[in-house]
């Protein structure tokens, strides 16, 4: 069955460190992949995009890495901050899904002072 | 530019009744997508939109019905509604007819089902 996973549990941790979440799928051929950002009670925020022909695409601190032959991709928040405590989503668009987004579940990140 | 707008922002209807939300995309923006966001199935998507034509479409029941008009406005309606209708439903945009653009959600419009 098709399947796109990313770790259930809470990631803690300390403020200045690097945060590193992982998003796994199954069954996909994935045109592109997509990070999104939710804080409670608003709609997702767009973060980063990247294709299936790319290895790794880098934003700020932000960075994300597309590894087809593991079917998976990492996302990383270099020196992190508690601004950046919220959950982070990962998000698939198979081929010719136009704007069809299939989402995980999320990462709720908490970093702390 | 304005972002993305959805109104009502709450609802609480019975079960049985129908609603309709409705969604603004950003100005410019012509592809409106639906998504229904719940603690138990996370973001699902319902539908795409893109110059008044339904391209995409999720597995939900067809309950489940949207519609897009001249100006890129959207709007979803839910018929006979269920107690497991309860969600947030999420409007987002994107700028472009391609596919797997960057899109812009709206703050949601939050549904409860009694």
């Amino acid at each position: 069955s098709q399947k796109i996973e990313q770790n259930s549990e809470a990631l803690n941790i300390q403020e200045g460190k690097t945060a590193t979440l992982t998003c796994n799928y199954t069954n996909y051929s994935p045109a592109y992949l997509q990070w999104y950002r939710q804080d409670p009670g608003r709609g997702p925020v767009f973060l980063l995009l990247i294709r299936e022909n790319e290895k790794e695409k880098r934003k700020e601190r932000l960075k994300v890495t597309f590894d087809s032959t593991l079917k998976q991709s990492l996302f990383h928040i270099t020196a992190s901050q508690p601004a950046d405590s919220a959950t982070y989503l990962c998000a698939l668009v198979p081929s010719g899904g136009y704007n069809k987004l299939i989402f995980g579940a999320g990462t709720r990140l908490a970093v702390h002072p | 530019k304005a972002g993305v707008t959805q109104t009502p922002r709450y609802l609480i209807k019975t079960r049985g009744q129908q609603v309709t939300l409705s969604c603004s995309p950003i100005s410019g923006h012509r592809s409106v997508s639906w998504y229904q966001q719940t603690p138990g199935q996370g973001l699902q998507f319902l539908f795409e939109y893109f110059s008044e034509t339904q391209r995409n479409k999720g597995n939900f029941p067809g309950r489940f019905s949207g519609r897009q008009f001249s100006n890129s406005r959207s709007e979803m309606n839910v018929s006979t509604l269920e107690l497991g209708d309860s969600a947030l439903y999420l409007c987002a945009s994107s700028e472009q007819p391609g596919q797997g653009l960057e899109q812009y959600f709206g703050p949601g419009t939050r549904l409860t089902v009694t």
